[in-house]
């Protein structure tokens, strides 16, 4: 079945630093890729999803691109917030384009002011 | 506005203890799918329905079950709970069973077993 890798954190930095949290994949074809975010207390939010190899998700500043050569969904953002501390999560379908997602581990993202 | 609403946000219960975690959802949506998150960890799926059709994940312990009584339901009950089934249990729904029917999560219910 598939499988995702993603940086391990916590990822710690100044406001208006630049943003990378790392994921790779293993999956047979080509699945749609997600990012997530869970807030403190929250449940996990969708942030971003790419459908298809060289789409660029976005949304709220953050970036990731599909990218099959590398099997890579790699978050970004050029400048972040505090508001932007949470714990952020790629995940693909188990299999196949079913909807069940595997997550990656999670990294923690803490911004100072 | 709450779409996906998960009660009580804490349950306490003690080992051995049957307790059921609900879920409801505004949605209308024909998936509904249970997670398990332990601490600092990624979330695990442990069963879905469709509709009214429940689907196991394979490693998910007997210990384990779930009800839909109607669309906008899913109860997850534990019958016999220990100290490692202490979690956050999140609830999800879902449109449809493709990729390109996003997630939309309840903020959770975080187990204690005492």
């Amino acid at each position: 079945g598939n499988s995702v890798t993603q940086m391990e954190g916590p990822v710690t930095l100044s406001e208006e630093a630049f943003l990378t949290i790392n994921c790779t994949y293993t999956a047979t074809g080509y699945p749609s890729l997600f990012w997530y975010v869970q807030y403190p207390g929250e449940g996990l939010q969708l942030l971003l999803k790419a459908t298809k190899a060289d789409d660029k998700g976005s949304n709220k500043g953050f970036e990731a691109t599909y990218r099959k050569e590398t099997t890579s969904f790699h978050l970004e953002k050029g400048s972040v917030q505090v508001s932007d501390s949470a714990v952020y999560f790629c995940a693909l379908p188990l299999s196949g384009g079913y909807n069940k997602l595997i997550f990656g581990a999670g990294t923690r993202l803490a911004v100072h002011p | 506005d709450a779409m996906v609403i998960q009660n009580p946000r804490y349950q306490v219960t003690q080992f051995g203890k049957p307790v059921t975690l609900s879920c409801s959802q505004t949605l209308n949506h024909n998936v509904m799918y249970w997670y398990q998150q332990k601490s600092s960890q990624a979330p695990k799926l442990l069963f879905h329905y469709y509709d009214k059709d429940f689907n196991n994940e394979a490693d998910t312990p007997d210990n384990f079950q779930s009800r839909r009584p109607n669309t906008s339901f899913c109860f997850l009950d534990i019958r016999s709970p220990g100290l490692g089934d202490a979690a956050m249990y999140l609830c999800a729904t879902s449109r449809g069973t493709g990729s390109d029917s996003p997630l939309h999560f309840g903020n959770g219910t975080r187990l204690t077993v005492t």
